[in-house]
């Protein structure tokens, strides 16, 4: 059974700046794009971020792109999502989810239970 | 301002049919990308409920049916049911001058009366 487990979410500080961390199981995670998908208070969903498998392209939304960093190791089939200069509209559940196979034209078959993000002062 | 734009909200009585629509542009439907579509219980994660615009994933009911025509998708909900209220999404591929990126709609809320 695929099993996605976030962590790391909390309260930070405007400006501040957390990680976040998926651990998965169940599946060759080195084979698979990961992505993190984002779900602001009573808000739809926003697409965040993503990550290639074993070559490790890395995509981004605009609304994050040079403040986030997401990686994997692949050893620990675990993914990351490194967060800098935090804005109080970065206040999220932060979802992590797997592609079904590549990065483009592609579909989310399994997601986490999310982890929440509070950037507030 | 999503890139997909789905209704606020559907409702229907409890047998009924309702209709979600996903209006897109020809950067992503319209190219031929894929839309795909998710439910959002009250206090849950998303979950798959229709990849490649029309296949179901094992365990989801044939009452839950996807289509598309030209930069418009739909999902179908035949014989209405209580436990379908939720949150309902598409998502799909837009690639343009100004990049690549996945897509959400903005989401409906279906309501069984």
């Amino acid at each position: 059974e695929v099993q996605l487990v976030e962590s790391g979410g909390g309260l930070v500080q405007p400006g501040g700046s957390l990680r976040l961390s998926c651990a998965a199981s169940g599946f060759t995670f080195s084979r698979y794009v990961i992505n993190w998908v984002r779900q602001a208070p009573g808000k739809g969903l926003e697409w965040v971020s993503g990550i290639s498998n074993s070559v490790g392209s890395t995509y981004y939304a605009d609304s994050v792109k040079g403040r986030f960093t997401i990686s994997r190791d692949n050893s620990k089939n675990t993914l990351y999502l490194q967060m800098t200069s935090l804005r109080a509209e970065d206040t999220a559940v932060y979802y992590c989810a797997k592609a079904y196979s590549g990065y483009e034209n592609n579909w989310f078959d399994s997601w986490g239970q999310g982890t929440l993000v509070t950037v507030s002062s | 301002q999503s890139v997909l734009t789905q209704p606020p909200s559907v409702s229907g009585a409890p047998g009924q049919r309702v209709t979600i629509s996903c209006t897109g542009s020809t950067s992503n439907i319209g190219a031929g990308y894929d839309v795909h579509w998710y439910q959002q219980l009250p206090g849950t994660a998303p979950k798959l409920l229709i990849y490649g615009n029309s296949n179901r994933p094992s365990g989801v009911p044939d009452r839950f049916s996807g289509s598309t025509s030209g930069t418009s998708a739909s999902l179908a909900i035949t014989g209405l049911q209580a436990e379908d209220e939720a949150d309902y999404y598409c998502q799909s591929y837009d690639s343009s001058l100004s990049g690549s990126k996945v897509v959400f709609g903005g989401g409906t809320k279906v309501t069984v009366l």
